[in-house]
């Protein structure tokens, strides 16, 4: 059973540019995390979602990023117009079920130049 | 405020030797679940070991186990026979779900180094 899957693992951005990090959750989870880590620091939940349904945004920035999993097909975080302060590892994590423990995937190492 | 509390930022231990790692929390629920992951220079987060609030018992993984002290909101992990593999920052982490809520609040991390 494969684990969770993100891609790429390292992304660089110029300032201005879009930024797509991709996640694939563990077979049968319907259920997707993404945090960040930025630098020296621990890991800040973002966004939860279910299929074609974003349950929990408390952790989102409100401008510039957006979060969908739909129905066929990965998770997508989607920066828009990245800063350097988006430079960070962006992690994605699924669930079987609730509540549960969170599998995650390697992360996206998103680099803003 | 639900919150996590790592006090240590680093701790050395000597290989084959036992180390203690301390967690805190914070919360006004009564059901939860408690984590300890672990994140070597790979970046991967491993999961280590989960603790249920509603059991009594600590939770035991091999050579990990853990004191679960609810009433003082303290979650320890205990590292026995310490090996070279076990260098890495460890994270402990609360899992919330209630309502539509379902997401974990990660300490700050203890960089913890397993000197030959």
């Amino acid at each position: 059973n494969a684990g969770v899957m993100q891609n790429p693992r390292h992304l660089v951005r110029r300032r201005g540019q879009e930024a797509r990090l991709r996640c694939s959750p563990m077979k049968g989870h319907s259920h997707v995390y993404w945090y960040r880590q930025l630098p020296e620091e621990g890991l800040k939940f973002m966004v939860y979602l279910q299929k074609e349904n974003i349950i929990d945004e408390s952790g989102m920035p409100k401008e510039r990023f957006s979060a969908e999993f739909p129905k066929e097909g990965p998770s997508i975080l989607r920066i828009q117009q990245v800063v350097r302060g988006d430079s960070a590892a962006y992690f994605c994590a699924s669930s079987l079920d609730l509540p549960n423990e969170q599998f995650f995937g390697p992360g996206t190492r998103l680099t803003v130049l | 405020a639900q919150t996590v509390t790592q006090s240590q930022p680093e701790m050395s231990v000597q290989e084959a030797e036992t180390v203690t790692l301390s967690c805190t929390y914070d919360t006004s629920e009564n059901n939860y679940y408690l984590f300890w992951y672990k994140q070597p220079p790979s970046r991967q987060m491993i999961l280590v070991i989960r603790q249920e609030a509603y059991k009594q018992q600590n939770a035991t993984e091999n050579r990990f186990s853990v004191n679960f002290q609810k009433a003082a909101k303290s979650f320890s992990l205990k590292i026995s026979d310490s090996q070279l593999g076990d260098t890495a920052m460890y994270f402990c982490a609360f899992l919330i779900y209630y309502g539509a809520t379902n997401k974990l609040i990660f300490g700050t991390g203890t960089l913890l180094a397993v000197q030959p």
